[in-house]
């Protein structure tokens, strides 16, 4: 199994370019999420999918556009890059009842020059 | 406002050592609790608490929860070098989604 994969693993953008970092699963899990992570900030959600076709927002969610049109599929979308949005960004999947924990992806480096 | 809170923020210890990691919760409809191990990449999943006073061990690592007084504890015993890494701790709502704290940055000198 792969697990979750995550692409690119690095990008550099200028600001006001969009980009779109992909990620997708092949365990099948109903639940998907996509976090950042800043230094002495911890990880904040960013937008979470509790199934195909449904999304909500997390604590952090403006700049941000996300869609699921599959069950493997949770796409982030930044729409107009900003300096502000230089992070670390993980996607995390699980089952419904969490029973085995988040599975996360090995990361997006993004810088915003 | 959901939040997670973990102390102590930093942590130097010798091997050999015993740590005790803490996380306070507020979450809104509380599910359940997730202890996570972050090195140079992405966080590994180590434990997920739902039940208050039950503990969940893995080797030296040990977890409860005190779901009366929101918080948690994760207890690493003779500590090794490789346990040096953040670890995180989460909250998790009726929504599936997670809340984490800053994590504990854990360094263990030889």
């Amino acid at each position: 199994n792969a697990g979750v994969t995550q692409t690119p693993k690095f990008q550099v953008l200028k600001t006001g370019q969009s980009m779109t970092l992909q990620c997708a699963q092949d365990m099948n899990h109903e639940y998907m999420s996509w976090y950042r992570q800043d230094p002495g900030m911890g990880l904040r959600l960013i937008h979470y999918s509790v199934g195909a076709g449904i999304t909500d927002q997390g604590e952090v969610p403006n700049g941000y556009n996300v869609s699921r049109s599959t069950t493997e599929d949770f796409p982030l979308r930044l729409l107009s890059a900003a300096p502000s949005q230089t992070s670390v960004y993980f996607c995390a999947s699980s089952y419904s009842n969490r029973q085995n924990g988040y599975t996360f992806g090995s990361g997006t480096r993004l810088t915003v020059v | 406002e959901d939040k997670v809170v973990q102390s102590p923020l930093s942590l130097v210890v010798h091997e050999g050592d015993t740590v005790t990691l803490n996380c306070s919760y507020e979450v809104t409809n509380f599910r359940s609790l997730l202890w996570y191990k972050q090195e140079k990449k992405a966080p590994t999943f180590l434990f997920m608490l739902t039940s208050s006073g039950i503990e969940k061990k893995s080797g030296r690592l040990s977890s409860i929860l005190d779901k009366k007084e929101l918080f948690s504890i994760l207890n690493i015993t003779a500590t090794q070098t490789g346990d040096s890494a953040v670890y995180l701790c989460a909250g998790g709502g009726a929504t599936n989604k997670l809340i984490f704290g800053t994590g504990t940055l854990l360094a263990v000198q030889p």
